[in-house]
């Protein structure tokens, strides 16, 4: 079945460590994005990629780093210059890109806990 | 000030009663998701909706673009129901899904 796999689920890391989140897709997709929810807030928006090889940064990308070398994979590292990195960060991706709109499909997340 | 705004933030309900979830903005926008997180966090979309309304099964969606408002109903509601429900306007300034805003959310427990 096509859709989006996010791993590891669950992280713990140390202070000043990178991190690298895994999200992989197999529904043909140009487009994917990489979000983060904190409790009490809406998804905000780490990076974006509408197309292999590109990549845009979001409201929140300070800390963080992509790379979209494959059209079916976009991982995020996250640094160790992000100041509060515990967080729950979503993976998604869709048909639409530029001026078009599409469904959006997201995966299960990865739970990431800064000790 | 918040560009979405949805009401209510926590909604309880008991099996089979009817269900609405608002949602407001404030930009002009192209395009409308509602979006339904289940308490594992994963997230799914339900609709995707630029004017009138849509419907599967028994969720629908409705959209008045002049009045920038979408409401989220669901009839005959279910346990299987609680989540939380998302509503993400995208602007139309933007022209990428790379610009959508997310509301805060609704939680819907339906109680059997």
């Amino acid at each position: 079945d096509g859709g989006i796999t996010q791993s590891p689920k669950y992280l713990f890391r140390k202070e000043g460590q990178n991190v690298t989140l895994s999200c992989e897709q197999n529904l043909n997709h140009d487009a994917m994005y990489w979000y983060r929810q904190d409790p009490g807030q809406g998804l905000r928006l780490i990076y974006y990629s509408q197309i292999v090889n590109d990549f845009q940064k979001g409201d929140i990308a300070e800390g963080y780093s992509v790379s979209r070398e494959k059209k079916e994979s976009f991982p995020l590292t996250v640094t160790s210059a992000q100041k509060n990195p515990t967080a729950f960060y979503l993976c998604a991706s869709s048909t639409g890109t530029g001026g078009r709109t599409g469904e959006l499909f997201f995966g299960e997340g990865s739970r990431l806990t800064v000790l | 000030k918040n560009e979405v705004e949805q009401s209510p933030q926590n909604l309880t309900a008991q099996e089979g009663e009817f269900i609405t979830i608002n949602c407001s903005y404030s930009v002009g926008i192209s395009a409308l998701h509602w979006l339904q997180q289940h308490p594992g966090g994963g997230i799914v979309s339900l609709f995707m909706l630029s004017s009138g309304k849509k419907k599967h099964g028994r969720l629908i969606a409705t959209i008045n673009i002049q009045e920038k408002h979408s409401s989220l109903h669901i009839t005959a509601s279910h346990p299987r129901d609680s989540a939380v429900y998302i509503c993400a306007p995208l602007p139309n300034y933007g022209g990428s899904q790379g610009n959508l805003i997310f509301g805060k959310g609704t939680k819907l427990s339906v109680k059997p």
